[in-house]
């Protein structure tokens, strides 16, 4: 069955950067898009960006355009999300997630677990 | 990139039904592709409980159905249940010249 383990959160202060990792596993991982969403604590789902197959497509929230960047290694099943200029506002559980075939939509399997991002001096 | 409006809250009583309403803003909600709903019980992920307007993954209870009218789509919980009670996210997503996804802001279901 898919399975997805974020790694890398922590406690970081603003304007540090991090880098969140998204081990995949129990599917063909190259041929499918991916997402990451984040929640922070005690408000709704948001999403963060989405990666196709191949790592050519990329596109981002209008909160994170310029500061996060999303990538993939193919080769080890992982899915990367670097974080830049961090604000007390990235604050949040991020959750990665499988999309559709190639590029495009959540597929609805179930998401990983989530890392915590704490940015605070 | 325009959110979708949902009640805070919803509530009822263990066997009534309740819908909760989702709402695009009338000058984006026709680049809208399709509608999921999600539910989060505390503490846990999101579990796909809807997609495509109307459609039950499998393992979930027909109790769930989903529709759409006009601009807003519904997610209706028939026969409600105490292990219902969970935050519940209405889901879109836009293509053409750029591609982004959208939530609702979520809606607590309170089974009483």
């Amino acid at each position: 069955q898919v399975q997805l383990v974020e790694s890398g959160g922590g406690v970081v202060q603003p304007g540090r950067s991090l880098r969140l990792s998204c081990a995949a596993s129990g599917f063909t991982f190259n041929i499918y898009s991916m997402h990451w969403v984040r929640q922070a604590p005690g408000k709704g789902l948001e999403w963060v960006a989405v990666i196709s197959y191949d790592g050519y497509n990329k596109y981002y929230a209008d909160s994170v355009k310029g500061r996060f960047t999303i990538s993939r290694d193919n080769s080890k099943n992982t899915l990367h999300l670097q974080m830049n200029s961090l604000r007390s506002e990235d604050t949040a559980v991020y959750y990665c997630a499988r999309g559709i075939l190639y590029f495009g939509e959540l597929d609805g399997n179930p998401w990983g677990q989530g890392t915590l991002v704490t940015v605070s001096s | 990139q325009s959110a979708l409006t949902q009640p805070p809250s919803v509530s009822g009583s263990p066997g009534q039904s309740v819908t909760i309403s989702c709402t695009g803003t009338s000058s984006d909600v026709n680049s809208y592709k399709s509608f999921s709903w999600y539910q989060q019980p505390p503490g846990s992920a999101p579990k796909l409980m809807i997609y495509e307007i109307s459609n039950r993954p499998s393992g979930v209870p027909d109790r769930f159905s989903g529709s759409k009218s006009g601009n807003t789509a519904s997610l209706t919980i028939s026969g409600l249940q105490a292990e219902d009670e969970a935050d519940y996210y209405c889901s879109s997503y836009t293509t053409g010249s750029t591609f982004y996804v959208v939530f609702g802001g979520g809606t607590k279901l309170t089974v009483l």
